[in-house]
């Protein structure tokens, strides 16, 4: 069976402060892994997409890793503000059409 | 751009009671899927359609079952109601096949009680 796993289950940080939120998954044959956004009572927003042959992908303050070899992702989120608060989600793509997906990370930046 | 649509919102069910949630979507994906989040769970996929025609169990499909109407639509089906399936359900979609384009875009979600 798949495993994603997310730790911390929760962060809280001050305004302005760098973090990193963790993804780990126990196959290494991905095909991709993308980090979501999720608000609350809302759907999940797509952050990032990284296929397998990629290491990193950024989109503004935001940049994510992959290390295929020990199975782990990680984001990176620069100059945190307060509206970056939200759950954070990883979804690993194995087989051709499903996604596993972490219980996700949920953070508060504080002002 | 609507992207993907869920209805309804939110329902109260009865234990053995019926309902159909439906899911459409207009950005012409091939891809359809039906999720439950539960708290400290994550997602876990219920059924998926690769295409028009086409549907597939995934992790937890018991109680559930799932027509793939035509390409924009997708429905879920609980025939008989347990507390169990109390949860959050949501409908994805993304284009098949296409290296680079394979974002997940998800509805806004059902939030299902079942008494």
């Amino acid at each position: 069976k798949q495993e994603v796993t997310q730790i911390p289950a929760a962060l809280s940080v001050p305004e302005g402060e760098n973090l990193v939120l963790n993804c780990s998954f126990t196959d290494s044959a991905i095909y991709n892994l993308q980090w979501f956004r999720q608000d609350p009572g809302k759907g999940l927003t797509s952050l990032l997409l990284i296929q397998s042959s990629q290491r990193e992908q950024t989109s503004g303050r935001l940049n994510a890793s992959l290390d295929k070899s020990s199975g782990r992702s990680t984001l990176y989120i620069a100059a945190s503000q307060p509206g970056d608060s939200a759950t954070y989600l990883c979804a690993v793509k194995y087989n051709f059409n499903k996604f596993y997906f972490g219980s996700g990370t949920k953070l508060n930046v504080k002002p | 751009n609507a992207g993907v649509t869920q209805t309804p919102k939110f329902q109260v069910l009865k234990t053995g009671q019926s309902m159909t949630l439906q899911c459409a979507q207009d950005m012409n994906h091939n891809s359809m899927y039906w999720y439950r989040q539960d708290p400290g769970m994550g997602l876990r996929l219920i059924y998926y359609s690769a295409s028009e025609g086409t549907t597939d169990k995934g992790e937890v499909p018991n109680g559930y079952n799932v027509s793939r109407l035509n390409k924009r639509e997708f429905s879920l089906r609980l025939e008989s109601a347990a507390p169990s399936q109390t949860s959050v359900y949501f409908c994805a979609s993304k284009l098949q096949g296409t290296i680079g384009n394979e974002k997940l875009f998800f509805g806004s979600g059902t939030q299902l009680s079942v008494l």
